[in-house]
């Protein structure tokens, strides 16, 4: 088991770029989130899915697109990148029975 | 607006100490409080959690103190080590939807063991 892995490791864009973070698990977990941590606020959720097909947004969502075609994969868009954007990004999921995140490695991003 | 209210923001604690790590909610809703442990250059993973029907849960030199009344929350590790330095999140569910849990998170404590 991979577990959650997550590509790119590290990306630099410029203001006005877009690009996707993608981000995968094998463990056949229902739930996937996508979270942003930036020094002093812990994590906030951006987006998350409950399952292949459904989508919701968390508590920032301005700026970032989400689809969940599968169940293995949840790519994070971003559609005109900002400066404000400039994070680590993690993904994570969970299965329905228990409450336990299982989080990703992370995305360092940052625009310039 | 942060629902979750960590504190100290940083500790350091000699080796075999007791580290303890506070967390403070208002939803009364919260319904599970979880806390993560992040080593540099690594997702967070679940260290403990506890549900609000019990006031203590020990996990071995992990435990999670609960005052529902207060509504706080704190981590305390006992016979603190080195290999305890990383940065500790503590959070709280909001709510289930669809069967989701959504966690909010406190803003971090980067906890240091000196030797």
């Amino acid at each position: 088991n991979a577990g959650v892995t997550q590509t790119p490791k590290f990306q630099v864009l410029k203001t006005g770029q877009s690009m996707t973070l993608q981000c995968a698990q094998d463990m056949n977990h229902e739930y996937m989130s996508w979270y942003r941590q930036d020094p002093g606020m812990g994590l906030r959720l951006i987006h998350y899915s409950v399952g292949a097909g459904i989508t919701d947004q968390g508590e920032v969502p301005n700026g970032y697109n989400v689809s969940r075609s599968t169940t293995e994969d949840f790519p994070l868009r971003l559609l005109s990148a900002a400066p404000s954007q400039t994070s680590v990004y993690f993904c994570a999921s969970s299965r329905d029975s228990t409450y336990e995140q299982y989080f990703g490695p992370g995305t360092r991003l940052t625009v310039t | 607006q942060q629902q979750v209210k960590q504190s100290p923001q940083s500790l350091i604690v000699q080796k075999g100490g007791i580290s303890i790590i506070n967390c403070a909610y208002e939803n009364t809703a919260f319904d599970y409080f979880p806390w993560y442990q992040q080593f540099p250059g690594k997702g967070p993973a679940l260290l403990i959690a506890i549900r609000p029907d019990v006031s203590e849960k020990k996990e071995g030199r992990f435990t999670i103190s609960f005052n529902k009344s207060a509504k706080q929350f704190s981590l305390h590790i006992m016979d603190s080590q080195p290999g305890d330095s990383a940065t500790y999140f503590c959070a709280a569910s909001i709510w289930r939807i669809q069967g989701a849990q959504k966690l909010v998170f406190g803003q971090g404590t980067r906890l240091t063991i000196n030797p």
